[in-house]
């Protein structure tokens, strides 16, 4: 199975512009999950999406926003970027099985969007 | 609160030497799921290893084992024979129920020749 892609991987952009960034799950995974890097956070949790429903939702303003389609792929968008927005944006891929309990699901992640905002 | 500890920003080992790294987590909930990826510097993350808490056996996958003592609440990973190629960040994360994926802070490997 081909893993999970993103794109794009590289983008620049300057403040106050928005951006939007896709992520294609793996075949069958249903569950996607979006995650930000940084030097100064590490990996913090944006939102993860299973069904076209969002399932959980990180602490990040209201400017980060994403939805996901009803063939899995996702998309996360950023209004009014900011310098703090410049990130490596991580997105990951499940397959929840029954969906009863998801502690035990593996999430793979595809390699990232590198966003710098100048 | 979920919380994943790794103490170690950063180690060194000799090339086809053994290495730990160290995890510590902390959660009140019995059932949780515990995993460790690497981080190469093109930044995806490779899934390594996953450990369940009501499994009895510790995880196995080729080179990668994860050493689970429940009671202390860790989930060190360990490498064996370690390759150049196995110098990486690496992350252990812990996830319980349908709660985020928690990361801690990672720690950066070097493998010298």
């Amino acid at each position: 199975k081909a893993g999970v892609t993103q794109t794009p991987r590289y983008l620049i952009k300057t403040r106050g512009q928005q951006v939007t960034l896709s992520c294609s799950p793996i075949s069958g995974h249903r569950s996607v999950s979006w995650y930000q890097q940084t030097p100064g956070q590490g990996l913090q949790f944006l939102f993860e999406y299973f069904s076209e429903t969002q399932r959980n939702k990180g602490n990040f303003p209201g400017r980060f926003s994403g939805r996901q389609f009803s063939n899995s792929r996702s998309e996360m968008n950023v209004s009014t970027l900011e310098l703090g927005d410049s990130a490596l944006y991580l997105c990951a891929s499940t397959d929840p099985g029954t969906g009863a309990t998801i502690s035990t699901d593996t999430q793979y992640f595809g390699p990232g969007t590198r966003l710098t905002v100048l | 609160a979920q919380k994943i500890t790794q103490t170690q920003p950063g180690m060194f080992v000799q090339e086809k030497e053994a290495v730990t790294l160290d995890c510590t987590y902390d959660t009140s909930d019995p059932s949780y799921g515990l995993f460790w990826y690497k981080q190469p510097s093109s930044g995806e993350m490779i899934f390594l290893i996953y450990q369940g808490s009501y499994d009895q056996q510790n995880a196995t996958e080729g080179r990668y084992s994860l050493n689970f003592q429940k009671a202390r609440k860790s989930a060190n990973l360990v490498i064996s024979a370690s390759q150049l190629g196995d110098s990486a960040m690496y992350f252990c994360a812990m996830r319980v129920g349908n709660t985020p994926l928690v990361f801690g802070k990672g720690t950066r490997l070097s493998v010298i020749a």
